[in-house]
């Protein structure tokens, strides 16, 4: 099993919809979580931290379910500038982190 | 303005020609590392950096070198290169406070190489 899965996609989803991503986890021990964003093969950029009592940012919210080890980004109202590969990123409380493989997002006019 | 930088941005080179891509961040971050991205296998972390003279090896170091001499530069090193090297190689940056808690990473904007 990988340490951090998603699903790869793509989500294609019209302007204005609301779409849900998953990202599941296997070490029980990790603390740190997030969300980064990358446009095709730029650099990720972080889109949110994820944190533990949830967090909302604008038209995107973040979740955390420890019980069963994954995270969740929600994304309302979505617009065509958020077409972009979502990657989960998640720390165990050491110096490394580990990246899904990322999810792609197309929204279409 | 906060910054990651990479050089080169591209570079096609031979097998067995050593060869180094750069890295410096102006952020004063104690923690730097380095990741490869391939199709369909993600971001994969080969080598990082908690701080001046203190590296380990992330999952993929086969092949690679890296050295942290000072704090804003953490250059990786290719000394034969190969053609299973050929990939997308991203630096990246952030504030370490020692702890458990880990912090955004800033990322460079990204090496293609090719190596033939």
């Amino acid at each position: 099993r990988k340490e951090v899965e998603q699903d790869p996609g793509p989500f294609n989803v019209p302007e204005g919809a609301t779409v849900a991503f998953n990202c599941t986890y296997s070490n029980s021990a990790s603390q740190s979580f997030f969300w980064y964003r990358q446009d095709c093969r730029k650099e990720p950029k972080l889109l949110m931290s994820v944190y533990s009592s949830g967090n909302e940012d604008g038209r995107f919210t973040a979740q955390l379910n420890r019980a069963s080890q994954y995270i969740s980004l929600l994304i309302r109202d979505s617009k065509l500038s958020d077409s972009a590969t979502y990657l989960c990123v998640v720390n165990a409380g050491t110096y490394k982190y580990i990246f899904g493989t990322g999810t792609r997002l197309k929204v279409l006019a | 303005e906060a910054q990651v930088t990479q050089n080169p941005r591209y570079l096609i080179t031979v097998t067995g020609k050593k060869l180094t891509v750069t890295c410096s961040q102006n952020m004063n971050h104690e923690y730097m590392s380095w990741y490869r991205q391939d199709p369909g296998l993600g971001l994969r972390q080969i080598y990082y950096s908690m701080n001046v003279e203190v590296t380990d090896k992330g999952d993929v170091p086969e092949g690679y070198k890296v050295s942290r001499k000072e704090k804003r530069n953490f250059p990786l090193i290719l000394e034969s290169p190969s053609p299973n090297q050929t990939s997308l190689y991203f630096c990246a940056s952030s504030f370490w406070g020692g702890g458990t808690e880990s912090y955004e990473q800033y990322f460079g904007p990204g090496t293609r190489l090719t190596v033939t």
